[in-house]
């Protein structure tokens, strides 16, 4: 079982939809939650980071963690044809330990 | 200078040959780390530097070593190349102490033939 696990899609919805992208893991030892954005060619950028359990609101983004579950979501309201991207989910220790990714959710809105 | 820049943006190289990638912190970040994305994967952690020595790794192998410099530029350098070191390798600098909040630069596409 990987630490992290994460659908890599492709999902396509239409524009407006509401998206939900999720990610499992196993080390309950992770406190910290982040969700990427990366564009074709382009390097990963931090969409939002969460610390422990809980939700986190940023515009159209929202993001939950719930560790009980071991079980992370990122809600996009409102899609864009602009939010067409891959999405990675990661998570660490602590701010002193490396990233754990997912694989991505590749993710597709059409106009 | 803000944000994280990388040189270069695409490489081809023979297999066994050497390659140095370069990255270019992003101002007042202190820690610097590398990340190799192959395609499809997310990226998976090479290593970190701070204060110029290497103080993390992750399950590579020691062809893959590194450089931080005292302005926090950073270099990768992998020896013997392997068909499967072709991957997309991501620069991340972040301060001390804060790796949730990397700032990742655009990543050099190495390509091994």
């Amino acid at each position: 079982q990987k630490e992290v696990e994460q659908d890599p899609g492709p999902l396509s919805v239409p524009e407006g939809a509401i998206v939900s992208l999720n990610c499992t893991y196993s080390n309950s030892a992770f406190q910290y939650f982040m969700w990427y954005r990366q564009y074709s060619r382009k390097g990963p950028e931090l969409l939002m980071y969460t610390y422990s359990s809980g939700n986190k609101e940023d515009g159209r983004f929202t993001a939950q963690v719930d560790k009980s579950s071991k079980y992370i979501s990122l809600f996009i309201r409102d899609s864009q044809p602009s939010d067409s991207a891959t999405y990675l989910c990661a998570m660490t220790i602590s701010g002193n330990t490396p990233l754990v990714f997912g694989k991505g959710t590749r993710l597709s809105v059409i106009a | 200078e803000t944000g994280v820049t990388q040189s270069p943006t695409h490489l081809i190289k023979t297999r066994g040959q050497q390659v140095t990638l370069r990255c270019s912190s992003q101002s007042g970040h202190n820690t610097v780390s590398w990340y190799q994305q192959a395609l499809g994967q997310g990226p998976q952690f090479i290593f970190q530097y701070y204060r110029e020595e290497e103080n993390g790794r992750g399950n590579f192998p020691p062809r893959f070593s590194g450089l931080q410099f005292p302005n926090y530029s950073s270099e990768l350098n992998v020896n013997a190349l392997e068909l499967d070191d072709s991957a997309l390798y991501l620069c991340a600098s972040s301060l001390v102490g804060q790796s949730y909040g990397y700032t990742f630069g655009s990543g050099t596409r190495l390509t091994v033939v």
